[in-house]
């Protein structure tokens, strides 16, 4: 299976900064990635998807970049309703689907 | 909006088989898409089990593929899951959602659940 690495796994930031997060495929995925954003107790939120697209509704501070095995996630700046944990996800026809572990944005 | 509804047992016992039903709601489930089932626990975070699409196309993750079958009930507008010889590996927070996309083989999910929690003990 193809592992997803992100990193941080946790990230301290404040109300107007600039937070990249990575994700990292153990293989290549082309551009076969997914960004969700996840609150507690809530079900993920489907945020980006193929690496760069956002998904309808989605504020346009969030932005995705990436392909082959490297990705990032961009909140150009930070609001309050950001602070949450997010995921990528691979869906490579290689292999089945695989989340990364999670970062989670905190003050 | 199409809306998705978890059901099943909160508990079950090792070595029983755990059932799941998706509702869904303000979507046809044989209309089209993919419907899928993922979980989440706090040590191995999200994990995706298995997706169905209205037809017959299933796919089922290698890590339960000899555990879990998929089954779509279009009559009643829901799909489910089924788990059998359960442990507490098991242990989690269920989900059922509807794709958004797919590549030739794996889906993105875009309508979720609430989750439902599913505890294995004895």
């Amino acid at each position: 299976d193809i592992q997803m690495t992100q990193s941080p796994s946790t990230l301290s930031a404040s109300v107007g900064d600039r937070v990249t997060i990575t994700c990292r495929a153990s293989q290549s995925i082309s551009g076969w990635l997914a960004w969700y954003q996840q609150k507690p107790g809530k079900a993920p939120n489907l945020l980006i998807y193929d690496a760069s697209y956002l998904e309808t509704g989605v504020p346009s501070r969030f932005s995705g970049s990436g392909s082959g095995t490297d990705f990032s996630l961009t909140i150009s700046s930070l609001q309050p309703d950001d602070f949450a944990t997010y995921y990528c996800q691979h869906y490579s026809s290689y292999s089945p689907s695989t989340f990364g572990q999670g970062t989670k944005v905190e003050i | 909006q199409v809306q998705l509804q978890e059901s099943g047992p909160g508990l079950v016992r090792p070595s029983e088989t755990l059932s799941l039903t998706c509702s869904v709601s303000n979507y046809s489930v044989s209309s089209g898409f993919y419907w899928g089932w993922i979980r989440q626990t706090p040590g191995k975070g999200l994990e995706y089990i298995a997706m169905i699409y209205y037809g017959g196309n299933t796919d089922i993750s290698p890590s339960v593929k000899d555990r879990v079958s998929i089954s779509v009930d279009a009559s009643k507008n829901q799909f489910s899951l089924t788990l059998t010889s359960v442990t507490a590996a098991d242990t989690a927070v269920y989900y059922c959602a509807r794709a958004r996309g797919c590549s030739s083989r794996s889906c993105y999910w875009y309508f979720w659940g609430q989750g439902t929690l599913v505890t294995v003990s004895s």
